[in-house]
């Protein structure tokens, strides 16, 4: 069974870092492109970043474009999301995600809570 | 960047009526598409790939369709569990994803 599971989120004052981790199970992480999505209170849902499975390519949405930073330990089966200079606009639950397909997310971590205030 | 729009904003229906979603991107995509169903306090679920392809253990209910601009999710008899959230999805360029902005279906 695939399963994603996201941590590290909690409260964090406007221009603190975070670090969001993602632990992977059931499949071969090491040949998975894989993604961070969020998702702010009461809202819609917003691509954050994505990374290629030998971590060659990545990109990241203008929202956080400087300040958030993708990676991965394949060995470790674990993504993350380095995230610095945060603002009260990045207050969200953030899911990892597997693409799939080169454009589709097929597996959903459960969501870490990143809320950004003073 | 390629914008999607998604209509209605809700849709308030009964247990076994059809349902009927709409997506619409600011430029052609293809076939380019998927469908997501989220419930509160859950993370999405990837319904639909390709515009029409039904992910696995996806019901038979669910159908997407469409190509190009415009594209429909259809649920053929709302069953209690199908109240949610609906998002359609596409990534023209990697990785540039976009999300459309969701339709509510609610019971009427």
């Amino acid at each position: 069974e695939v399963q994603l599971v996201e941590s590290g989120g909690g409260l964090v004052k406007p221009g603190g870092s975070l670090r969001l981790s993602c632990t992977a199970s059931g499949f071969n992480f090491g040949v998975c492109t894989m993604i961070w999505v969020r998702q702010a209170p009461g809202k819609g849902l917003e691509w954050v970043s994505a990374i290629g499975a030998d971590s060659s390519h990545r990109g990241h949405a203008d929202s956080v474009q400087g300040r958030f930073s993708i990676s991965r330990d394949n060995a470790k089966n674990s993504l993350y999301l380095q995230m610095n200079s945060l603002r009260a606009e990045d207050t969200a639950v953030y899911y990892c995600a597997r693409e799939i397909s080169g454009r589709y997310f097929d597996s959903w971590g459960q969501g870490s809570l990143v809320i950004v205030s003073s | 960047e390629i914008v999607l729009t998604q209509s209605p904003v809700t849709l308030s229906l009964s247990p076994g009526e059809r349902a009927t979603l709409s997506c619409r991107a600011s430029q052609s995509i293809s076939s380019n598409l998927a469908w997501y169903q989220q419930k509160p306090g859950q993370a999405p679920r990837l319904l639909i790939s390709d515009a029409s392809n039904r992910a696995t253990g996806i019901p038979a209910r669910f159908s997407g369709s469409g190509s190009g601009t415009d594209f429909t999710l259809t649920i053929s008899s709302l069953e209690p569990e199908d109240f949610a959230v609906y998002y359609c999805q596409q990534c023209s360029s990697w990785p540039l994803f976009t999300f459309g902005p969701g339709t509510k279906v609610d019971i009427k």
